[in-house]
């Protein structure tokens, strides 16, 4: 079955620095979604991309999609506190019914 | 956007009892799905949620252990049958606006004892 892969699980920034998540996956996907997790809460979902080689900006994160449409990358410039949580992606080959990656976990000392 | 109340937002069960969660979306949505997600982990699609029809679930989920219903575009249900400790986790909708755009219920935590 499709797998969707992401890395790091984990990773601890000072406030202020830079973080990207990467998002791969076995197989072509249709599109790719974005998600944030606080802890103890419910994804709140942020972004979803379509087009290859999309690039979509939301404030201080940068979204990609890779050219083949099976890679995707979320990049925080110059963190905050208030960006702390897990960090999801998400796709398939519908729309709507997708394979969640294992997440990365953002922490931030201030 | 869309505004979906999911309740319970947390049970403690007996096995072999059954459990119903349901989801209410407060405007017209696409599709709805139900995840579980075990704590600090992943989410794992059990099935969509068909409006009028049967689910479609996902590989290792059946209807029988977990049977879901969608009578109208905006209310869905969810069972856990006979439960067993093992399906102690946390259980959440999801929907899809007409925008793009994935929303989710805000989860049930369930502990089967």
């Amino acid at each position: 079955g499709q797998q969707v892969m992401q890395i790091p699980q984990y990773q601890h920034v000072q406030e202020g620095e830079d973080f990207t998540t990467y998002c791969n996956s076995s197989t072509t996907l249709s599109n790719i979604q974005w998600y944030k997790q606080r802890p103890g809460g419910h994804p709140v979902f942020l972004i979803q991309l379509v087009k290859s080689g999309e690039v979509k900006k939301q404030k201080r994160l940068t979204f990609q999609f890779g050219e083949a449409k099976k890679n995707s990358s979320l990049h925080i410039t110059a963190t905050q506190t208030t960006d702390v949580g897990t960090y999801f992606c998400a796709g398939g080959p519908n729309a709507g019914k997708s394979t969640f990656g294992d997440g990365t976990t953002l922490t931030v000392k201030p | 956007s869309a505004v979906i109340s999911q309740k319970p937002s947390r049970d403690i069960c007996q096995r072999g009892t059954s459990l119903t969660i349901q989801c209410q979306v407060d405007s017209q949505v696409t599709m709805m799905f139900w995840y579980r997600q075990q704590p600090g982990q992943s989410l794992t699609l059990i099935a969509t949620a068909n409006q009028g029809s049967e689910a479609t679930y996902e590989s290792g989920f059946v209807i029988d252990k977990f049977p879901i219903s969608r009578p109208n575009l905006t209310f869905s249900t969810l069972t856990v049958s006979n439960m067993s400790p093992e399906d102690s986790s946390i259980y959440l909708c999801s929907a899809w606006g007409v925008n793009t755009e994935a929303f989710f219920g805000q989860g049930t935590r369930l502990t089967v004892v």
